[in-house]
């Protein structure tokens, strides 16, 4: 299964852009590229999620570098609210099964 | 937006005891539940996979005879903690899905004293 791998931690300023690492180097030709976030004491949420092409949502934007070895989840104003950890997920097996790694912890600054 | 029920949020009980969490998707039918743990500062670890009408596929390492899992419905899903102790106090989490993407339950906290 590819793996993906993110920063521990980030720090952004509360209305400032936030862009989330991700890297995944062994991602086949076939894997999506998924986000979700989970803020504390709930369930993950989803984010977004994309195949090669750039994507945007009303939450988030997923620019996916050329050779998709890597992409960046973008944040264009983050709030305190945003303050949650981060999972970029490549979904494997025949159900899709979504596989957690530790995420990136992000904390929105006032 | 697509929204997944989970219930009870919290269950403190004593050693021993069985204990069922809900899992519902309110308004749409999903092919596929998941149930995750997640123990404190860890990620979620995928425990089973459950679709509706057949046995649910656990994942290496999770007793399947301690972690019961029905799937009746497009609908419900349930997990059954059976004779539960205190190392199975954790963050359980359901999720939902049709496809793309996963819609998460808010978690039930189980305590076994």
């Amino acid at each position: 299964d590819a793996k993906t791998t993110q920063p521990n931690s980030m720090e952004s300023n509360e209305e400032e852009p936030v862009h989330l690492p991700c890297n995944h180097s062994t991602i086949s030709g076939t894997d999506y590229i998924h986000w979700y976030r989970q803020l504390p004491s709930q369930g993950p949420e989803y984010v977004i999620h994309g195949l090669t092409s750039n994507v945007n949502n009303r939450m988030a934007s997923l620019a996916i570098a050329e050779d998709r070895k890597s992409s960046t989840l973008i944040l264009h104003r983050a709030t305190l609210r945003d303050a949650a950890v981060y999972y970029c997920i490549l979904p494997s097996g025949s159900a899709r099964q979504l596989t957690f790694g530790s995420g990136t912890q992000l904390t929105v600054l006032p | 937006g697509a929204v997944v029920s989970q219930h009870p949020s919290r269950v403190i009980c004593k050693s021993g005891t069985s204990v069922k969490i809900e899992c519902r998707s309110l308004d749409f039918q999903a092919t596929t539940m998941f149930w995750y743990r997640q123990f404190p500062k860890q990620s979620l670890m995928l425990m089973a996979t459950s679709n509706e009408g057949s046995k649910a596929t656990y994942e290496q390492g999770v007793e399947k005879d301690k972690f019961l899992i029905n799937h009746a419905s497009l609908t419900l899903s349930t997990l059954t903690v059976t004779s539960a102790h205190p190392e199975d106090s954790s963050f359980y989490i359901c999720s939902a899905t049709k496809g793309i993407p996963q819609h998460f339950g808010d978690g039930t906290r189980l305590s076994i004293l």
